[in-house]
């Protein structure tokens, strides 16, 4: 079984609907983070936590929500989804500051 | 203000020769460089990552990376490619405020 799991792996939906996108870890790290993927811009940051009672916005967090509900479960919504929020999106954890971040497999959203 | 730049948005290679993946950063104090691998439909997996020491640094599946403070450098390379090394790579800094940052990425192509 994978480490960082992400569920669903693919969703489309329509615009305006909300959606939540889901990950779960069993490395036993205490980060976790949400990244979006567009071709041509990498991974931007759109919320991350350091701990269950911390949460902290990204880069690009507007349009977004997100839970930790518990150490190893960080969930990410859109309230109303929007086509330009089409994109392939990571949950990713890490066990500090100087140690690497480990990656789900991604969800691929499409909004239509 | 802090960013990562991969001036190749892609390469090609034949298989069997030598690979070389530009990656430029702009920080302002010694940074921790990562280099990761996504295959087509998966996630993102480490290749290698310098925090501090010898500025050569040995990864996963044969490549290496240097660290040039004097060019704001990371070079990913690898001796001789092969036709599974085809995939998008990603050069990412940190940790800016416990976060990475992502360059666009570069995607390599092998030809036979």
């Amino acid at each position: 079984d994978a480490d960082v799991t992400q569920t669903p792996r693919n969703r489309i939906t329509k615009t305006g609907k909300r959606i939540m996108l889901e990950c779960s870890q069993t490395k036993g790290h205490d980060r976790m983070y949400w990244y979006r993927q567009d071709p041509g811009l990498g991974l931007r940051l759109i919320y991350y936590s350091f701990d269950v009672k911390d949460i902290n916005k990204g880069e690009i967090s507007d349009g977004y929500s997100v839970s930790r509900q518990a150490q190893a479960k960080f969930s990410l919504s859109l309230e109303s989804a929007i086509p330009n929020q089409t994109a392939l999106y990571f949950c990713a954890t890490s066990n500090g500051l100087n140690t690497e971040a480990f990656f789900g497999q991604g969800t691929r959203l499409t909004v239509v | 203000a802090q960013s990562v730049t991969q001036p190749d948005i892609h390469i090609t290679v034949s298989e069997g020769a030598s690979l070389e993946l530009r990656c430029n950063y702009s920080y302002g104090a010694t940074p921790y460089l990562f280099w990761y691998v996504q295959s087509p439909g998966q996630g993102l997996q480490l290749l290698l990552k310098y925090f501090s020491g010898d500025t050569l640094v040995q990864g996963i599946k044969g490549f290496e990376a240097e660290f040039k403070r004097s060019q704001s450098s990371f070079n990913l390379r690898k001796p001789s490619v092969h036709w599974s090394d085809a995939a998008e790579y990603f050069c990412a800094v940190g940790p800016y405020g416990n976060k990475l940052v992502f360059g666009a990425g570069t995607i390599l192509r092998v030809k036979s």
